[in-house]
């Protein structure tokens, strides 16, 4: 299995605090990945990055913040949590981006925003 | 619009079937790949291909670029095949879309 950790598994935070998952990788890909998964919605890409300090968004990026500072290491930040923030996280990593490399994930963080 | 589409969403098969998932995408794609979520939610890819067919043990996966279309085989399915099964594409430069999954019963 690929060495992604993400951290922490489960969160119970209240409306407006914020809150920040980590994402580390012992593999040194390039291209890592911070999804989030609902009911009825799949998986949707919060915001990617393609090296150190390189990010971009994603198609549900409103409201979510990223940093890379070091290849081993993604955080994703809610700076004002909400309810409809309330999902399943995960982090993915990619050596090479999906088009040409498979999609490694992290086993997944449980926020609830009450 | 959803640019993967699975079918069937949920599927029931008795242990020891022959059982097929199709995918459907609606955009160009540089690669195709499959993934596994079991219950308790973690995901491991199965296969990535951009064309033809691949196996892995009792798992095989075609792709038919012209059609746009994908198949997820698994032969003798097994209880412990039970999971969700997502179909998802790379499109270029930077897209990467999801179907919203099959989910899969094996009944022993």
């Amino acid at each position: 299995d690929a060495g992604i950790t993400q951290s922490p598994r489960h969160k119970v935070t209240e409306t407006g605090t914020p809150v920040t998952l980590r994402c580390h990788q012992t593999e040194n890909h390039r291209y890592m990945y911070w999804y989030r998964q609902d009911p009825g919605h799949g998986l949707r890409l919060i915001h990617y990055s393609y090296g150190v300090k390189d990010t971009d968004k994603g198609e549900v990026s409103d409201g979510y913040s990223v940093s890379r500072s070091k290849t081993e290491d993604f955080l994703l930040t809610l700076e004002s949590a909400t309810s409809s923030q309330t999902s399943v996280y995960f982090c993915a990593i990619s050596e090479q981006g999906t088009g040409v490399s498979p999609l490694h994930f992290g086993n997944g963080t449980r926020l609830t925003v009450t | 619009k959803n640019e993967v589409e699975q079918s069937p969403q949920n599927l029931t098969a008795q242990e020891g079937e022959f059982i097929t998932i199709n995918c459907s995408y609606s955009v160009g794609i540089s690669a195709l790949h499959w993934l596994q979520q079991h219950p308790g939610g973690g995901i491991v890819s199965l296969f990535m291909l951009s064309s033809g067919k691949k196996k892995h043990g009792r798992l095989i996966a075609t792709i038919n670029i012209q059609e746009k279309h994908s198949s997820l085989h698994i032969t003798a399915s097994h209880p412990r095949d039970s999971a969700v099964y997502i179909c998802a594409v790379s499109s270029p430069p930077n897209q990467f879309y999801f179907g919203t999954g099959t989910s899969l019963t094996v009944i022993p």
